[in-house]
């Protein structure tokens, strides 16, 4: 099946700080979304990106689906960015279901 | 909020009984999904639904069941629990070509 790699597996950062997060993905998608999941749990979907870049308030993404990876840029880190952030991917023809990868712990302290 | 709602939101159950979880939407989407999540594994597909009446396994669908007899309803049922079983599970909606919502999760555990 396909493989999805994020990394950093843990990051921590001061509050204000900009940051990258990657996933690398092993085969062709036609889907992929960006979720956090809060420290009480419930998982947010924060982008569905199979291509192309998005952007929400502090938040961006960026999907080259050729090369195979996406990538989540949070600038101006707050507290309430903590979490668990996944990355999911559809690999064609799979019928709309998404494969998570491990995700990336962030940490952002005041 | 988003329309998808589980139940239960936790419970405690004792190895080898049958226990179903309930997914409620009121969104019409079309297809349902029934995820685990564990330490160091990330979440892993349990079965989904594309309709009524229309299902499949996902990777880790050994000891699991799931109906779909209406659009709204996906039921997920633990045929003889296990203390493997116990995990938190996730219900996920999705209209095709959008982006999946979650519900809050149902924290099972199996004594």
């Amino acid at each position: 099946g396909i493989q999805v790699e994020q990394s950093p597996p843990d990051l921590i950062l001061q509050e204000g700080a900009n940051s990258t997060l990657r996933c690398n993905f092993s085969d062709s998608v036609n889907n992929l979304q960006w979720f956090h999941q809060n420290p009480w749990g419930q998982l947010i979907n924060l982008f569905y990106i199979p291509s192309g870049t998005k952007q929400n308030g502090r938040l961006s993404a960026t999907t080259v689906a050729t090369e195979r990876y996406s990538l989540l840029y949070i600038s101006s880190s707050q507290t309430t960015d903590s979490g668990v952030y996944f990355c999911a991917v559809e690999v064609t023809g799979a019928n709309s279901k998404l494969t998570f990868g491990k995700g990336i712990t962030l940490s952002v302290r005041p | 909020d988003a329309g998808i709602t589980q139940s239960p939101r936790h419970k405690v159950t004792e190895t080898g009984t049958p226990v179903t979880l309930r997914c409620h939407q009121t969104e019409n989407h079309r297809y349902m999904y029934w995820y685990r999540q564990d330490p160091g594994h990330g979440l892993r597909l349990i079965h989904y639904s594309y309709g009524v009446k229309d299902t499949d396994k996902g990777e880790v669908s050994d000891g699991y069941s799931v109906s779909r007899s209406k659009t709204e309803d996906f039921l997920l049922t633990l045929e003889s629990a296990t203390s493997s079983q116990t995990s938190v599970y996730f219900c996920a909606i999705s209209p095709r070509d959008y982006g999946y919502t979650f519900g809050s999760g149902t924290r099972l555990t199996v004594v």
